[in-house]
Formats: C-alpha cells, structure tokens, sequence
C-alpha cells in the first residue's frame, strides 16, 4: 500500500505570495490533519479534514487554509506569504471514522519543505 | 490546554547503552499520549501510545514507555541503542476533546547514539 505522498517536496516563494500545497492520503484513509515544523514553534496542528469538511482547526490566522476532495485528497493554502511561513509542512492520514481516532495510527507524509524569501 | 514538555533538545548515549528520554504532561485528567520519531528528510513515524489500557507500553524498535500519573510522566526507553536510533524524538498528547488527530508536540529531544 502506498504511504502518503506530499507534493512538491520544496519549494522556494517570495513574500506576499500564495502557495498551494498537496497532500495524497493512504488509499482508504479519510482524514487529512496538517501539521506545520518550524525550528523556533516545533510542531503545531493547522488543521484536519473529514469527507471534505474541516473538522479541526488549530491556532493560525486565515492566510492559511485547507480544502479536501471527495478522492480525499487534501490542499492546503497559505496567502500574502510571511517569513514566518518557511517551515516543513506535514500531513497525515488516518481511516478517520472512528470518533477520537485513538485506535487509529496517524501516517504521516514526507512533508514540503517551504522557503519564503 | 494539554501541552508536554521534553526534558533536555539533546541527548547522546553510545551504542549499547541505555536510552531514557523524558516527557511530562500538563493535564488534571489523563490524556492519551504519544512517541513519534523523526529521520532526517522524512516524516514523523509512531513508535507507540499510551491509550490507557496499560501503563507500560511497548512500541516498535525495541523502544517502550511507562506512564505515571502521580509524576505525569511518560518517558521513552530503550535498554540498548543502535546507531539507527540516531533520529528526533517526539512525545505528544491529545486535546481535551482527546481527537488524536489534533495532536499538540512537544519540543523534541535530538538523539545521538556514539559508537
């Protein structure tokens, strides 16, 4: 079975920019969390989708945002790029039926390495 | 809001000694709690989690942890290292809504392993 798959690995924008990135789950998974690295706040939830709705979200203003489709693939979007945004950006899947998902095991991807210039 | 704290970025050991890295939680009600591994240029990987069914835990690659309630601990052991240890580790806990998809990562504890 393939693992989640991110796409691009990396890539490079400037301030005041938008990105666009993917992530492909686990097929049969159905719930997409995303998760943003940075060296200065570690690893901070952004927010989880669930049959194309969102059903989490962390604490991150509104540049950022997500969307799913009904193959369960997952976008997220980050707006008006800030310094701040350069981070390795993860995503993982799960079945995501069950309700807390605690008997479930979070996959997750290679991440995208994003550099805001 | 449940946090943990990892206790020393940096730890070394050498190759056969024991590994003991150090995760507290801050919570009135026991969470459930996790140990992820990170290699270099890769993703996170679940080593093991505490879901309440057992305080000691066994996980993949030899590692397992031991939760404790009256320390609020859970802290990852293994009795002897590899060099392909040599990763970043990360302990985590659940919000109170306890989704383990919205999980909240601690700092991370950088592990050299010494030949």
């Amino acid at each position: 079975k393939a693992g989640v798959t991110q796409t691009p690995r990396y890539l490079i924008k400037t301030r005041g920019q938008q990105v666009t990135l993917s992530c492909s789950p686990i097929s049969g998974h159905r719930s997409v969390s995303w998760y943003q690295q940075t060296p200065g706040q570690g690893l901070q939830f952004l927010f989880e989708y669930f049959s194309e709705t969102q059903r989490n979200k962390g604490n991150f203003p509104g540049r950022f945002s997500g969307r799913q489709f009904s193959n369960s693939r997952s976008e997220m979007n980050v707006s008006t790029l800030e310094l701040g945004d350069s981070a390795l950006y993860l995503c993982a899947s799960t079945p995501g039926a069950s309700g807390t998902g605690i008997k479930e095991t979070q996959y997750f991807g290679p991440g995208t390495r994003l550099l805001v210039l | 809001a449940q946090s943990v704290t990892q206790l020393g970025s940096h730890v070394s050991v050498s190759e056969g000694a024991l590994v003991l890295l150090r995760c507290n939680y801050s919570s009135s009600v026991p969470p459930y709690l996790f140990w992820y591994v990170q290699y270099p240029n890769q993703g996170l990987q679940l080593l093991l989690k505490y879901t309440s069914a057992a305080t000691l835990v066994k996980g993949i690659n030899g590692f397992e942890a031991e939760f404790k309630k009256s320390e609020t601990s859970f802290h990852l052991t293994k009795p002897s290292a590899h060099m392909s240890d040599a990763a970043e580790y990360f302990c985590a806990v659940t919000p109170v809504s306890g989704s383990a998809r919205q999980l909240t990562f601690g700092s991370g504890t950088q592990l050299t392993v010494l030949p």
